[in-house]
């Protein structure tokens, strides 16, 4: 059974920092890429982030580029999420998303049950 | 990037009546490089659609998928209570990957 198992999230300042983390099973994780996808309260959903299975194909959304870091260990079956200088409109709740191949390109197959990012002073 | 605009905003329809919901893209998506999403409150999205018009995996053949270019639509065939949430469409042929704003399926 495929499971995503976010943690790290919680309350933090503006500029702050904050490090999200997505432990994966049920599937050999380096047969895919790896997404991350935010909500913020009440609104739809946007893509923040995705890693191809090598993490050599890297993409990110205009509004984190340059503040956000996404990497992976493929020996620990885990995806990270280095967040810096954030802002309150970085408020949402963070989906680890399972990609449905090797590349980048892929559809985004199986979500996990999220972790909730407040961006408060 | 690619603008998705989804139509209605909300749909309001009684069980076993057809949905049709539209995703119009602001420039042509990629090999038809197209999902559809089911979110329910409280829950993650989970796919329906990809490619198009290929269901995943457990999807009922009540849901459906079609178009190319700028313009899809998932079609529910005969609504079940069970199909109330909102729905969303994304590309992920081009980055960054986009997603419409949605469309709220409530059944009466």
């Amino acid at each position: 059974e495929v499971q995503l198992v976010e943690s790290g999230g919680g309350l933090v300042q503006p500029g702050r920092s904050l490090r999200l983390s997505c432990a994966a099973s049920g599937f050999t994780f380096d047969d895919y890429a790896m997404h991350w996808v935010r909500q913020a309260p009440g609104k739809g959903l946007e893509w923040v982030s995705g890693i191809s299975w090598r993490g050599d194909n890297i993409g990110y959304a205009d509004s984190v580029k340059g503040r956000f870091t996404i990497s992976r260990d493929n020996a620990k079956n885990s995806l990270y999420l280095q967040m810096n200088s954030l802002r309150t409109e970085d408020t949402a709740f963070y989906y680890c998303v399972k990609g449905s191949h090797i590349w980048l390109h892929s559809t985004l197959t199986f979500w996990g049950q999220g972790s909730r990012v407040t961006v408060s002073s | 990037e690619i603008v998705l605009s989804q139509s209605p905003g909300t749909l309001s329809l009684s069980p076993g009546e057809r949905a049709t919901l539209s995703c119009r893209a602001s420039e042509s998506v990629t090999a038809s490089y197209l999902a559809w999403f089911q979110q329910k409150p409280g829950q993650a999205p989970s796919l329906l659609i990809y490619g198009a018009s290929s269901r995943a995996t457990g999807i009922p053949d009540r849901f459906s998928g079609s178009g190319s270019g700028t313009d899809f639509t998932l079609t529910i065939s005969r609504l079940e209570p069970e199909d109330s949430a909102v729905y969303y469409c994304q590309q992920y042929g081009s980055l960054p990957m986009t997603f419409g704003q949605g469309t709220k399926v409530e059944i009466k």
